[in-house]
């Protein structure tokens, strides 16, 4: 069973820092292009940034405005998925999802973890 | 305001067939694989759809959708209670350089 396990969330002041982890298991994490997407409260999906498979280029693209301020990196020796985000704002109080996509045969497969908050507040 | 529009809402009753648009552009959807998720309230995302039109393993065929153009649309046959949920497609966009979010249908089961 694919399972992923957001951490690192919680409450933080804007300009502050925090890292958020996914922790993969029960797919062949280097096969797998990882993605982080935000929800504010009651708002929709916004996507973050991607990191595709070293086979792919290992290449990392993020959303325009989050440029500079999010990295996203991968341990596949860990199965670990990152997002270090800093200068905090306000506006990205946010559920953090991460999600991997494989490919099986040519047949598509996401998975999703549960997520994990972000509260920017003074 | 996200460059892919979605109707906020949408709604039919049990067995009906409801279609949910996406409209985009010649940067996004006119030249990029369009997918659908499902997000049933409380719970993450879903895949419903990817490549246009191709269902991952699991997920019923009631689940159709097409690509237009600069639009797509998802369609849902046999509408059930447990449909009922917000619905997003996204595509990646050549003049941000990523991955956008129609701002979402919530579909309603009358």
């Amino acid at each position: 069973e694919v399972q992923l396990v957001e951490s690192g969330g919680g409450l933080v002041k804007p300009g502050e820092s925090l890292t958020l982890s996914c922790e993969a298991s029960g797919l062949t994490f280097n096969n797998a292009r990882m993605t982080w997407v935000r929800q504010a409260p009651g708002k929709g999906l916004e996507w973050v940034g991607h990191i595709k498979t070293k086979t792919d280029g290992g290449t990392i693209d993020y959303a325009a405005p989050l440029k500079g301020r999010f990295t996203l990196a991968r341990d596949d020796s860990k199965n670990t998925l990152y997002l270090q985000m800093n200068n905090l704002r306000t506006e990205d109080t946010a559920l953090y999802y991460c999600s991997a996509r494989i490919y099986v045969n040519s047949a598509r497969s996401d998975y999703w973890g549960q997520g994990t908050l972000v509260t920017v507040s003074s | 305001q996200s460059v892919v529009t979605q109707p906020p809402s949408a709604s039919g009753t049990p067995g009906q067939r409801v279609t949910i648009s996406c409209s985009g552009s010649s940067s996004n959807i006119a030249g990029h694989s369009v997918a659908w998720y499902q997000q049933l309230p409380g719970m993450a995302p879903k895949l419903l759809i990817y490549d246009n039109k191709q269902r991952p393993s699991g997920v019923p065929d009631r689940f159709s959708a097409s690509k237009s153009g600069t639009s797509a649309s998802l369609a849902i046959s046999g509408l059930q209670p447990d449909d009922e949920a917000d619905y997003y497609c996204a595509v990646w966009d050549d003049s941000l350089y990523g991955v956008v979010f129609g701002g979402g249908t919530k579909l309603t089961v009358l």
